[in-house]
This record gives C-alpha cells, sequence and structure tokens, in this order.
C-alpha cells in the first residue's frame, strides 16, 4: 500500500484480556519497528524487525509483550494478560533500505479498563 | 544531555506570527535527526532528517537547523498558519543504532 497501515484504530479491552495489534508495512519495506506511546511522553521503542528476523526487543516492557512478522511483511504486536499501564498509542514504522526514512502508520490506541 | 528534550511543551501564536521551537539530544555518538509533524488521529509525518552539523534544510515555510557540536537543533515556522497545528516531534538516532529516541514533543497551537 502507499502507507502503513495498523489496526485496529481503537481498542478498549478489560483487563487481564489478550489483545492483537496489526501493522502492514509499506510493500517491499526491510525494516519493521514498533514504538510504544503513553500519555504526555515520547514514542518509545520496543521491537525491531529484519525481514522476518527479530532483531532487537530490548524495548519489550515485559514477557507479556510478543511481536512477529512471519513472513516479512505484515507485523503483529501481542500483548497478554493487559495491564493498565499498558494503555497507550502503539505505532508501528517501516523502513527501506539505504535511506533514513521511516514511515509510521497513524497507530492504535489501546485502553485498558 | 543523555535524553531527548524539546521545549516548549506547547506554545500558542496568533496565525501569521513566526515561531520557532528548540530540540536538545546526546551529541556523543550521533547519526542522525528526525523531526516529524504529528496531526490527531493522524500518521506522523516525516519533515526532515539531518546529519550533517550546520545542516539547514527547509519545506515551505518550515524549516530546521542543526548543530551536532553542542547537541541541539531549531524548527521554525514561518507566518504560522492554523493548519500548522500539531504536535511538533524530534528523535535522535545514534550511530550504529536504528533506534528513534523521541523527545515528548512541542504542541503548537495556531489561532485564527
Amino acid at each position: 500500500g502507499a502507507g502503513v497501515s495498523q489496526s485496529p484504530r481503537y481498542k478498549v479491552a478489560k483487563r487481564g484480556q489478550d489483545v492483537a495489534l496489526r501493522c502492514d508495512p509499506i510493500s517491499g519495506h526491510v525494516s519493521l519497528f514498533w514504538y510504544q506511546q503513553a500519555l504526555g511522553q515520547g514514542p518509545e521503542f520496543l521491537t525491531y524487525f529484519q525481514n522476518e528476523a527479530q532483531l532487537d526487543k530490548s524495548g519489550l516492557p515485559s514477557d507479556r509483550f510478543f511481536a512477529e512478522r512471519p513472513e516479512g511483511s505484515v507485523s503483529t504486536l501481542k500483548i497478554q494478560r493487559t495491564q493498565q499501564e499498558d494503555s497507550a498509542v502503539y505505532l508501528c514504522a517501516s523502513s527501506g533500505t539505504g535511506g533514513n526514512g521511516y514511515t509510521f502508520g497513524s497507530g492504535t490506541r489501546l485502553t485498558v479498563v | 544531555i543523555l535524553n531527548v528534550e524539546q521545549s516548549p511543551q506547547s506554545l500558542h501564536v496568533q496565525e501569521g506570527d513566526s515561531t520557532n521551537f528548540t530540540c536538545s539530544f546526546p551529541s556523543s555518538n550521533f547519526y542522525a535527526l528526525h523531526w516529524y509533524r504529528w496531526e490527531t488521529a493522524k500518521s506522523p509525518e516525516a519533515l526532515f532528517v539531518m546529519t550533517l552539523n550546520g545542516d539547514e534544510k527547509k519545506k515551505g515555510r518550515i524549516s530546521a537547523t542543526l548543530n551536532t557540536k553542542e547537541g541541539y537543533s531549531y524548527l521554525y515556522i514561518k507566518g504560522s498558519q492554523p493548519e500548522d497545528s500539531a504536535t511538533y516531534l524530534c528523535a535522535s538516532r545514534g550511530a550504529g543504532s536504528y533506534q528513534l529516541t523521541f523527545g515528548k514533543g512541542t504542541k503548537l497551537s495556531v489561532i485564527p
């Protein structure tokens, strides 16, 4: 597609529920990133994929967070047993080879109640 | 400076006024500085990627400068318009890293 597409746009989850957030990067983009933006903060790095390989997951806040990109295109960020502190906007970005540019999606706003 | 810091947090300007905001970032191990414009309910839009000390970039009424030795960048908006209302984010990227470290943003409101 022309841009990075994320779904759903909004998600309300009850505490303890599992959620899955989807990211469709720009076709052909090798690199894919997930960021988390809590209220009043800047986006913070969660994880990075190069094709299907997850090269860095150092930003994932706990083992309840899991990301995958099995075929090197679409990625899913899964959060198990959601907690209130997981409430945030989750941004996905993709980037092609050889450039500095990162294209972001419009994010998924997760609210845990 | 260990983190990326932006100031002010927010500002209100009248339509037609020019304005500027600051981004401070770690000057050691610097690779690139990114500026994004983020309107509510939309995707962050890339404005500039800057890498060289003394770099100046311009896009319409918006321009940016970069000082990598002292670790700061300025974003200027000339003749602000209501459609410039958005949060402006800067992000630093270190050498050998692909992560962007973001500031908290400057929220600009342009009053018609």
